[in-house]
């Protein structure tokens, strides 16, 4: 079974600073892997897709790396902002999953002014 | 309006009622899904729906029965809701003949079962 760990559970930064959120996981067949954000009580927003054929994805102040060999996929958030703060969650489909996504727990952002 | 949506958005209800939650969508997206969230424990895959008449159990399906009456349309229900069931609901589309396409998600409903 896909496990996807997303490390540091909780992250707390000035304004201004880089953001750099970690996801992990298991198994390297994966079909696609996406980072969504959550505020509280809301529902997720979609932030990035990153194929399986893809290295990176950027987006604005937004960029997500993926490297299937290791496991590891890592958001940069740059210049982080108050309005960054939320939980981001990583979700992992795999290819022979039928395009079931399994998440990680998420890490809780706070940037401070 | 929003691509998925889902009704209602808060519900309050009485253990042992059967409550209904119903998620439409005009992605045009073939599949469908529903995930429930508690703190803790993060997203759990309830039912999915690959087409009209593809309907099967994600890991915690227990409890919990859904009907695709289109393919716009997904509704989950709880025959006998009970508390250990107040939880954040979320229904989510996709399109997996497309790479590129991940998920959409709804609002979510937020259940309490008292």
């Amino acid at each position: 079974k896909q496990e996807v760990t997303q490390i540091p559970a909780a992250l707390s930064v000035p304004e201004g600073e880089n953001l750099v959120l970690n996801c992990s996981f298991t198994d390297s067949a994966i079909y696609n892997l996406q980072w969504f954000r959550q505020d509280p009580g809301k529902g997720l927003t979609s932030l990035l897709l990153i194929q399986s054929s893809q290295r990176e994805q950027t987006s604005g102040r937004l960029n997500a790396s993926l490297d299937k060999s290791s496991g590891r996929s890592t958001l940069y958030i740059a210049a982080s902002q108050p309005g960054d703060s939320a939980t981001y969650l990583c979700a992992v489909a795999l290819t022979d999953s039928w395009g079931k996504l399994q998440f990680g727990a998420g890490t809780q952002v706070v940037v401070t002014p | 309006d929003a691509d998925v949506t889902q009704t209602p958005r808060n519900r309050i209800t009485k253990t042992g009622k059967r409550i209904m939650l119903e998620c439409s969508q005009t992605k045009g997206h073939d599949r469908m899904y529903w995930y429930r969230q508690d703190p803790g424990l993060g997203l759990r895959l309830i039912y999915y729906s690959f087409d009209v008449k593809d309907i099967n159990k994600g890991e915690i399906s227990d409890g919990y029965s859904v009907s695709r009456q289109a393919q716009a349309k997904f509704s989950l229900s709880l025959e006998s809701a009970i508390p250990n069931q107040t939880a954040l609901y979320f229904c989510a589309t996709s399109d997996f003949r497309d790479a590129t396409v991940g998920y959409t998600f709804g609002s979510g409903t937020r259940l309490t079962v008292v």
